[in-house]
């Protein structure tokens, strides 16, 4: 079975530029979450599909990010214009059922963004 | 929000059995614990979940006591390959992934 997987691994980019990095999640997996980790600090949640609607987008730090999954599949979360702050680790994760307890989270390898 | 309290890092010899004690002191009543590895370069990879008492699979043990306020993930024997960064995580898995704090995680380190 394949795994989530992540595109692209490594993104360079200058500040005020617009960058997509895209997410496709375990064939089947309904729950699909974005995390961050920026200038090695924590893992933060970003935001959370449950197929293609947004169950929660708390985390999302602001209108600059935009995340969509079209059809409940694949995702894809957008930075226009990207900022310095914005360089990190940008890890997606799924799991298979919603309102199950024991539900793991399977991630991706992340695509690391560099905002220069 | 229940967040969790762990050693920064940890050295361990190859071949040692290696406890990490993992402090939740706000653990809610619908709340699991689990714990992630992470490699370098790699997202984080699920070991084992447990609610109470005593978990074991293939790679770990989980042991979480009557008061559920900490949890220690037991790596038996490790080996050089379990060099990684290990999260301790609570929350109502299902409920929002806004529920789960990584925390600092514990960087263990296994020496030949």
């Amino acid at each position: 079975e394949a795994g989530v997987t992540q595109f692209p691994s490594h993104s360079v980019i200058e500040k005020g530029q617009t960058v997509t990095l895209r997410c496709d999640p375990i064939s089947g997996h309904d729950n699909l979450y974005w995390y961050r980790r920026v200038m090695g600090k924590e893992i933060k949640f970003l935001l959370h599909f449950v197929k293609e609607s947004k169950q929660d987008e708390s985390g999302m730090p602001n209108n600059r990010f935009l995340a969509e999954r079209t059809g409940g599949t694949y995702s894809t979360l957008k930075v226009q214009p990207a900022e310095l702050e914005d360089s990190g680790v940008y890890f997606c994760a799924s799991s298979q059922a919603v309102g199950d307890y024991q539900e793991t989270q399977y991630f991706g390898p992340g695509t690391r963004l560099l905002v220069l | 929000l229940a967040k969790t309290t762990q050693p920064i890092s940890m050295d361990s010899y190859e071949g040692q059995e290696v406890n990490i004690t993992c402090s939740h002191n706000n653990i809610a009543t619908n709340d699991y614990i689990t714990w992630y590895q992470q490699f370098p370069s790699q997202g984080p990879r699920f070991i084992i979940q447990g609610y109470k008492t005593k978990v074991t699979n293939e790679v770990a043990s989980l042991f979480i006591p009557a008061d559920r306020k900490s949890s220690t993930l037991s790596l038996p024997r490790v080996s050089l390959s379990d060099t990684a960064v290990y999260y301790c995580l609570v929350g109502a898995l299902g409920t929002g992934a806004n529920n789960l704090f990584f925390g600092t995680g514990t960087r263990l380190t296994v020496i030949p």
